[in-house]
């Protein structure tokens, strides 16, 4: 199993540019979620699913939108940059009930720069 | 609403010693603990969990937290410190009253630096 995935591990955008950052799982799990890293902040949860076709928001949505079409895939998408949104992008993702749900399995992260 | 505190940002210890990293938390009904490590450029790693039962609970790599109700605290231990525990420590809480969706909260992160 390649666990939890995510493409790019770096990018650099321009304030008002978008982009998808992709995030995917081959572990059939219900639950996947995003949270962005920032200094002194922790993990801040930005969107969530709990299924296909089921998203909903976090503590920070604001300036990103998510989509579930596939229990494998939830692609996070800024629709224009902007530089408070340098950081750096995890997804998660877990089985939504019993005994394994409690373990949230990360992926390696996105680095996002906006100048 | 739930919120975890990690008091100490940074935490230096001599390899040898025991380590603690301290975690304190807030929920409305019973709450679900974890410890996560994050190595230098990588994502977080599970290291232990508390849901219920016994208040000392064993994870990976030789580390321990013990459940503290009425302090509500949640505090990671290990009683021998290694040069490669140097990381970052993340203590996150889920409110065991919500649904299986509920979400999970993070702290701020504590930085384990382990001297030789």
């Amino acid at each position: 199993n390649a666990g939890v995935t995510q493409t790019p591990k770096f990018q650099v955008l321009k304030t008002g540019q978008s982009m998808t950052l992709q995030c995917a799982q081959d572990m059939n799990h219900e639950y996947m979620s995003w949270y962005r890293q920032d200094p002194g902040m922790g993990l801040r949860l930005i969107h969530y699913s709990v299924g296909a076709g089921i998203t909903d928001q976090g503590e920070v949505p604001n300036g990103y939108n998510v989509s579930r079409s596939t229990t494998e895939d939830f692609p996070l998408r800024l629709l224009s940059a902007a530089p408070s949104q340098t950081s750096v992008y995890f997804c998660a993702s877990r089985e939504l009930a019993g005994g394994s749900s409690y373990e949230q399995y990360f992926g390696p992260g996105t680095r996002l720069t906006v100048t | 609403a739930q919120s975890v505190a990690q008091p100490e940002d940074q935490v230096n210890v001599a390899e040898g010693n025991p380590l603690t990293v301290n975690c304190t938390y807030s929920v409305s009904g019973n709450p679900y603990l974890f410890w996560y490590v994050q190595y230098p450029n990588r994502g977080l790693q599970f290291l232990l969990k508390y849901i219920t039962g016994d208040n000392l609970v064993k994870g990976s790599y030789g580390f321990e937290a013990e459940f503290n109700k009425s302090q509500t605290s949640f505090h990671l231990k290990k009683p021998s410190a290694l040069v490669s525990d140097s990381a970052l420590y993340f203590c996150a809480v889920r409110d065991s009253r919500g649904s299986s969706a509920s979400k999970i909260i993070f702290g701020s992160g504590t930085r384990l630096s382990i001297r030789p």
